[in-house]
């Protein structure tokens, strides 16, 4: 099946710093998503995104589907940043079901 | 309700016992996956509901594992005889009707989870 990294596994900022998390992925994908994890363990959508560049506030996103890979961008982070960033991919058109990376776990100290 | 409801929020139970989690997606949503999150780890797919379709099993680790989904929308996960290596979070989600054959996914939308802790 397909197989979907993330880098870093780990990352501690201070409060104010930008960062860049990448999600690699093996084989071409339908459907794209980010989400965060907050220390609760409640996971939050932030971008659907197959392809091109988003962006919400201090959060961007930007999926080049042709070279497989898709990066999320926080600038100017900040303490309620923290938790777990997961990308997640559907392989193909016959089937909605999203696979999860690795994630990437995020400390950002004031 | 508003958001993807979960129940039992927390269950402890002995090993060996059976135990039954209940999901209650977003009206209106034909998707349904669960999850399974250990301590510290990422997103296992267990299974997925899709309407009417056969659900897809393909992630279920065993056959003490099973998944049922009522008229397309309400759902149980029933893990029976568990075992200690079943101790989690178990995620369910459900996402909105596909835009059509051959269009990308929805987002979907994760419910709080049922820790489950086995002893």
């Amino acid at each position: 099946g397909i197989q979907v990294e993330q880098s870093p596994p780990d990352l501690i900022l201070q409060e104010g710093a930008n960062s860049t998390l990448r999600c690699n992925f093996s084989d071409s994908v339908n459907n794209l998503q980010w989400f965060h994890q907050n220390p609760w363990g409640q996971l939050i959508n932030l971008f659907y995104i197959p392809s091109g560049t988003k962006q919400n506030g201090r959060l961007s996103a930007t999926t080049v589907a042709t070279e497989r890979y898709s990066l999320l961008y926080i600038s100017s982070s900040q303490t309620t940043d923290s938790g777990v960033y997961f990308c997640a991919v559907e392989q193909s058109y016959n089937t909605d079901k999203l696979i999860f990376g690795t994630g990437t776990r995020l400390q950002v100290f004031p | 309700g508003a958001g993807v409801s979960q129940s039992p929020s927390n269950k402890v139970t002995e090993k060996g016992k059976d135990v039954e989690l209940r999901c209650d997606p977003i009206s209106g949503h034909t998707a349904l996956y669960w999850y399974r999150q250990s301590l510290g780890q990422g997103l296992e797919f267990l299974i997925y509901f899709q309407g009417n379709s056969a659900p897809d099993k393909s992630g279920l680790p065993s056959d003490r594992f099973s998944a049922e989904r009522t008229g397309g929308s309400v759902s149980t996960l029933t893990i029976q005889r568990t075992q200690q290596e079943d101790s989690a979070v178990y995620l369910c989600a459900s996402s909105p009707p596909a835009r059509g054959f051959g269009q990308p996914g929805n987002t979907i939308y994760f419910g709080e989870g049922s820790w489950l802790t086995v002893v």
